[in-house]
């Protein structure tokens, strides 16, 4: 089945640093999704990409979708202690049998040290 | 707060037990999705319901189901419970664009499930 890898597992990174997660699908994606998970909530939908080589900016947030639609990263810059979080990756594809399932990555937790 | 919602927030049973998880989705949303949360497994997708029938179908064990009711809410059961289900579990629904696919989904507070 299709399996969503994403790394690191763990980041600490000094407030003001930078931070990048990455993503890889075993399979093609049709588009691929980003969550964020604050310590003790759920997780809540920051972005979509579709399209192969798509780039998409939220403020210090920069997602990109590769250009084989089987990769994607977020990158965040200058982290502050607000960015903390457990942050996923879903990549979304349809199986043999036609239907469609977002599989998440295991996540990136991030903590910024002040 | 997302719009989901989830009862109960805590449930503590014993094995072999079993139990229902309950989630209404947000005003409009006819798909919901059910995903339980480990600390080593991530979100691991279970099942998802659009409009009261069943869409696809993750990792859910047998001893699992699902069912959506003709006024959207769902409930997920876990019965013959085992210590390794103890897990969070989370319900999400996603938005009326048909039965489209790319439709970002809205988490529930989740229920914490502990299996003594």
């Amino acid at each position: 089945g299709q399996q969503v890898m994403q790394i690191p597992q763990y980041q600490h990174v000094q407030e003001g640093e930078d931070f990048t997660t990455y993503c890889n699908s075993s399979t093609t994606l049709s588009n691929i999704q980003w969550y964020k998970q604050r310590p003790g909530g759920h997780p809540v939908f920051l972005i979509q990409l579709v399209k192969s080589g798509e780039v998409k900016k939220q403020k210090r947030l920069t997602f990109q979708f590769g250009e084989a639609k089987k990769n994607s990263s977020l990158h965040i810059t200058a982290t502050q202690t607000t960015d903390v979080g457990t942050y996923f990756c879903a990549g979304g594809a349809y199986s043999g049998a036609g239907s469609y399932q977002l599989t998440f990555g295991k996540g990136t937790k991030l903590s910024v040290i002040p | 707060d997302s719009g989901v919602t989830q009862t109960p927030k805590h449930l503590i049973t014993a094995t072999g037990q079993r139990v229902t998880l309950r989630c209404s989705p947000r005003s409009g949303d006819l798909s919901v999705y059910w995903y339980q949360q480990s600390l080593d497994q991530g979100l691991q997708f279970l099942i998802h319901y659009y409009n009261g029938e069943e869409r696809a179908k993750g990792n859910i064990l047998e001893r699992f189901s699902a069912q959506q009711f003709p006024d959207l809410h769902s409930e997920l059961n876990l019965s013959s419970l085992e210590l390794g289900d103890s897990a969070l579990y989370f319900c999400a629904s996603s938005p009326n664009r048909g039965a489209s696919s790319y439709n970002e989904q809205f988490f529930g507070p989740g229920t914490r499930l502990t299996v003594l």
